[in-house]
């Protein structure tokens, strides 16, 4: 799993309310990026990071917003979440010896209701 | 609009049957190319291509990039109902952006 945990699994929350979920890596690698997952959709790029305090969007980052302020840790944050934001979110990291295979995190499965 | 396409988006073979899913994508800048398999969680890695013309192999699987025509094949022989999965593959970027297609839903029937 090279290292990679999502927290939290599962959450389920109410509209206009924030939400932050964390991906933290064990394995020192610079690239890390956030997926959403919806049926017929693929996995679609929220942002990415490519350093402590780099960062980029992705096809989809409206409503998100993303911090990375130790090499560790990429937090994804959805300031006010909205029922369409339910989804499927991955975090992912690239292997910074091949630097182009990514490995996955096990997902966190968010509701919005 | 959509940078990576993958066609079938479904397919439904017998045990036994050969398939082949198509990754094309609209960019001729591009580092490299990777094919994943996605089960029940989290996508797994099968293959990255970066030449023209070389294949990947790995046991019945078997995958090859054509960067002039601008698509990838993800070959299966003699599938197993082990190989039902989605496939996914996805494009990295000189900027280093990963962008996925949107996956070809395998079933295989026993």
């Amino acid at each position: 799993d090279a290292g990679i945990t999502q927290s939290p699994r599962h959450k389920v929350t109410e509209t206009g309310t924030p939400v932050t979920l964390r991906c933290h890596q064990t394995e020192n690698h610079r690239y890390m990026y956030w997926y959403r997952q919806d049926p017929g959709h693929g996995l679609r790029l929220i942002h990415y990071s490519y350093g402590v305090k780099d960062t980029d969007k992705g096809e989809v980052s409206d409503g998100y917003s993303v911090s990375r302020s130790k090499t560790e840790d990429f937090l994804l944050t959805l300031e006010s979440a909205t029922s369409s934001q339910t989804s499927v979110y991955f975090c992912a990291i690239k292997d910074s010896r091949t630097n182009e295979k990514l490995f996955f995190g096990s997902g966190t499965q968010l509701s919005v209701l | 609009e959509d940078k990576v396409v993958q066609s079938p988006l479904s397919l439904v073979v017998h045990e036994g049957d050969t398939v082949t899913l198509n990754c094309s994508y609209e960019v001729t800048n591009f580092r490299s190319l990777l094919w994943y398999k996605q089960e029940k969680k989290a996508p797994t890695f099968l293959f990255m291509l970066t030449s023209s013309g070389i294949e990947k192999k790995s046991g019945r699987l078997s995958s090859i990039l054509d960067k002039k025509e601008l698509f990838s094949i993800l070959n299966i022989t003699a599938t197993q109902t082990g190989d039902s999965a989605v496939y996914l593959c996805a494009v990295v970027f000189p900027d280093d952006k990963i962008i996925f297609g949107k996956g070809t839903r395998l079933h295989i029937l026993p």
